[in-house]
C-alpha cells in the first residue's frame, strides 16, 4: 500500500537552531515528491517539487532532499516566521487513480525567538 | 494576480441540509481537486478533475459530489448522506499531474 509517514509530528527550535523535517515514502514507482508548508486557517503553498533520488532544491533558508526511501526538509538558522506546519506529498507513478498524491500528516514547527 | 478562490470561509451546515462549497481559479489550469482536511491527519482526495465535464471519484466521495461544467469552477456538494462532514475543504489545481498543487484558502464547514 502506498503510504507517506512524517516525522516528528511536531518540532521546538530556538531561533537560528538548524533541524531537519523527515519525510518516508513507500510508494510503487516514484512520480513526483512535494513539500508544502501550512499556516493555520489557510491553505498549503507549494515549496518544492523532488523528481529523483539525488536531487536537491533550495529556498532561502529552506532546503529539500531525495533519496529511494525518504525525503528530509532542512531548516537552516529559521526564524520565528517560519513556524508552520510542512507537508509531505507523493505522487505515484502507477494509481489506480491515475494522478492521485498523497499526503502526509505533516510535521508541526514552532521557532522561539 | 492568478489564483484559486474558495467560498465562504464559514459554512455551518444543520442536519439533513445539502451545502455546497464554491472553488474558481483563473490560473488556466485543466486539473482540479477537493480534498478534506482532519486534525493529525493527511489530507484526503474526494473527487479530482482533469478536463471539462470529467471527474472521478477519490478515496473518501461517499456524501460528496462535484461538477465540472466550466474549466474555472468545480463546485463540491456536501449531501445530507454524508454523516460527519464538519472538517476544512481544500480546493486546488495544478496545471499538469506531475507539477505542484495550487490551493485555495480553505472552506472550514460545521454541522449546527
Amino acid at each position: 500500500e502506498d503510504q507517506v509517514t512524517q516525522s516528528p509530528e511536531a518540532l521546538r527550535l530556538q531561533e537560528g537552531e538548524s533541524s531537519s523535517l523527515n519525510c518516508s515514502y513507500t510508494v510503487s514507482g516514484l512520480r513526483g515528491l512535494f513539500w508544502y508548508r501550512q499556516d493555520p486557517g489557510k491553505g498549503p503553498e507549494f515549496l518544492f517539487t523532488l523528481y529523483s533520488a539525488g536531487e536537491e532544491k533550495e529556498k532561502e533558508r529552506l532546503k529539500a532532499t531525495l533519496t529511494k526511501k525518504e525525503s528530509f526538509l532542512h531548516i537552516t538558522a529559521p526564524k520565528p516566521e517560519d513556524s508552520a506546519t510542512y507537508l509531505c506529498a507523493v505522487q505515484p507513478s502507477k494509481s489506480s487513480l491515475g494522478f492521485k498524491t498523497i499526503f502526509g500528516a505533516g510535521t508541526r514547527l514552532f521557532v522561539k525567538a | 494576480d492568478g489564483g484559486i478562490t474558495q467560498s465562504p470561509k464559514y459554512l455551518f451546515r444543520k442536519e439533513g441540509q445539502n451545502v455546497t462549497l464554491s472553488c474558481e481559479q483563473n490560473l488556466n489550469h485543466d486539473a482540479m481537486y477537493w480534498y478534506r482536511q482532519d486534525p493529525g491527519q493527511g489530507l484526503r482526495l474526494i473527487y479530482y478533475s482533469q478536463i471539462v465535464n470529467d471527474f472521478q471519484k477519490g478515496d473518501i466521495a461517499e456524501g460528496y459530489s462535484v461538477s465540472r461544467e466550466k474549466k474555472e469552477s468545480f463546485p463540491l456538494t456536501v449531501t445530507s448522506a454524508q454523516k460527519n462532514p464538519t472538517a476544512f475543504y481544500l480546493c486546488a489545481s495544478s496545471a499538469r499531474a506531475n507539477y505542484g498543487y495550487t490551493f485555495g484558502s480553505g472552506t472550514r464547514l460545521t454541522v449546527v
